[in-house]
């Protein structure tokens, strides 16, 4: 059974801090990992998407890591903005039509 | 604009009724999903639907019912509603099924449902 934890749950940092969030997964037979954002109160933006055969995805400021062996994928983040306060999700495929996601970790950029 | 667009945003009700939460996507995605949100925001599947297939999660009471009327809608009906089902509803949609390589979920701004 697919278990996916996000650590740490909560994080503050002040701005232009570089950051990571942390994605562990318990089976690594995965096809792709994908890393969301939800704003409150919003639904889900996808932010980036990795699939098994990649080592890591760049989207601007972002970048996203995927190691399967080690079950465990990181989203880091250059220089933090304000704008970046949100909830940052990490979700795995499993089963059939099934994303199976992250407990999310809340992130807070103080100016 | 293209995009995942459901209704109601905010849905207050009376525990026993009946309600619906609607979803329409304009992207020509092929598969349509409802999630749950509930209150310490962890999101879970509840149903998928792929060419006219539903897929339905074993741990959803049956009093809730998945209806596609075609391919760009997928409609929440939920009967006799119970405190316990209070949460918020995300509609999403993916251009395939989701265990695709490439396969980005789309999704909606979600439905707060408060059941009173």
């Amino acid at each position: 059974k697919q278990e996916v934890t996000q650590i740490p749950a909560a994080l503050s940092v002040p701005e232009g801090e570089n950051l990571v969030l942390n994605c562990s997964f318990t089976d690594s037979a995965i096809y792709n990992l994908q890393w969301f954002r939800q704003d409150p109160g919003k639904g889900l933006t996808s932010l980036l998407l990795i699939q098994s055969s990649q080592r890591e995805q760049t989207s601007g400021r972002l970048n996203a890591s995927l190691d399967k062996s080690s079950g465990r994928s990181t989203l880091y983040i250059a220089a933090s903005q304000p704008g970046d306060s949100a909830t940052y999700l990490c979700a795995v495929p499993t089963g059939a039509n099934n994303l199976f996601f992250g407990t999310g970790t809340r992130l807070t950029v103080i100016p | 604009d293209t995009a995942v667009s459901q209704t109601p945003k905010y849905l207050v009700t009376q525990m026993g009724n009946d309600k619906s939460i609607k979803c329409e996507q304009n992207l020509g995605h092929d598969t349509m999903y409802w999630y749950k949100q509930d209150s310490k925001k962890f999101l879970k599947i509840m149903f998928s639907y792929n060419n006219k297939e539903l897929i339905i999660n074993e741990t959803v009471p049956n009093r809730f019912s998945p209806k596609s009327p075609d391919k760009a809608h997928l409609n929440l009906h939920i009967n006799s509603l119970e405190l316990g089902d209070s949460a918020v509803y995300f509609c999403a949609s993916s251009l395939h099924e989701t265990v695709s390589g490439a396969n980005v979920l789309t999704f909606g701004a979600g439905s707060r449902l408060t059941v009173l």
